[in-house]
């Protein structure tokens, strides 16, 4: 069973749109969180990361939303562009620990 | 620029095969790590090794094996290859103490078909 569990699955989005995927834990250990961005033949790539210790963290276009009572966080792409169709995967993981968990992945579409 | 290159883009193998999976990185990473990725299940870690002949397994180590004699190489062994191992198989690196601590490179993937 999934520790991370990611939604949707897939997503559609007009350019210019916001595109949101979240995704939801349980293991209170889990102290880092990232999200990969793999596009079609490659491997994930590092997109953003958070510390359950800030609610928000802002890179550019993207943005994790942290609910640390919650346990659930999200990303968010502001206006979407054709380039950021992709599949995204979150992940979090134990502090010192090298036991990375991942969600299930969201294949986002941008439609230009 | 990290660089994490695997053997083979695409590998079709018998059934009862052994098969090797050759990773390489390139920036002296401690950490090694390999993944399968299946639809609807996502990334699920198999064997990681943070040092040259130490290995611990992951997730679902279950009819593989791995084998790590230089820092910068790192392979995936399956014993006797099984349908159910038909996958896309990824390796990654980092450097740091742990995941928590440093991001992981991945490779581009290697899509095993086990016939």
């Amino acid at each position: 069973q999934q520790q991370v569990k990611q939604s949707p699955q897939s997503l559609i989005v007009q350019k210019g749109g916001i595109s949101i995927i979240n995704c939801a834990y349980e293991n209170t250990a889990f102290d880092y969180f990232p999200w990969y961005q793999q596009f079609p033949g490659k491997g994930p790539a590092l997109l953003i990361a958070i510390r359950p210790d800030v609610s928000e963290k802002k890179e550019g276009r993207f943005t994790i939303s942290f609910n640390k009572s919650a346990k659930q966080f999200s990303l968010h792409i502001m206006d979407s562009q054709p380039g950021d169709s992709a599949t995204y995967f979150c992940a979090a993981s134990p502090y010192n620990n090298n036991d990375m968990r991942f969600g299930a992945g969201t294949r986002l579409t941008v439609k230009p | 620029d990290v660089k994490v290159t695997q053997s083979s883009r695409y590998l079709v193998k018998r059934t009862g095969e052994k098969v090797f999976l050759e990773c390489v990185q390139d920036m002296d990473h401690e950490n090694m790590f390999w993944y399968r990725q299946d639809p609807g299940l996502g990334l699920r870690l198999i064997y990681f090794s943070y040092d040259v002949k130490m290995k611990e397994k992951g997730d679902i180590p279950e009819g593989y094996s791995v084998s790590r004699e230089k820092k910068e190489r790192f392979s995936l062994i399956l014993e006797s290859a099984s349908t159910n191992q038909t996958s896309m198989y990824l390796c990654a690196s980092s450097s740091g103490l742990a995941a928590s601590t440093d991001t992981q490179y991945f490779g581009p993937g290697t899509r095993l078909t086990v016939l």
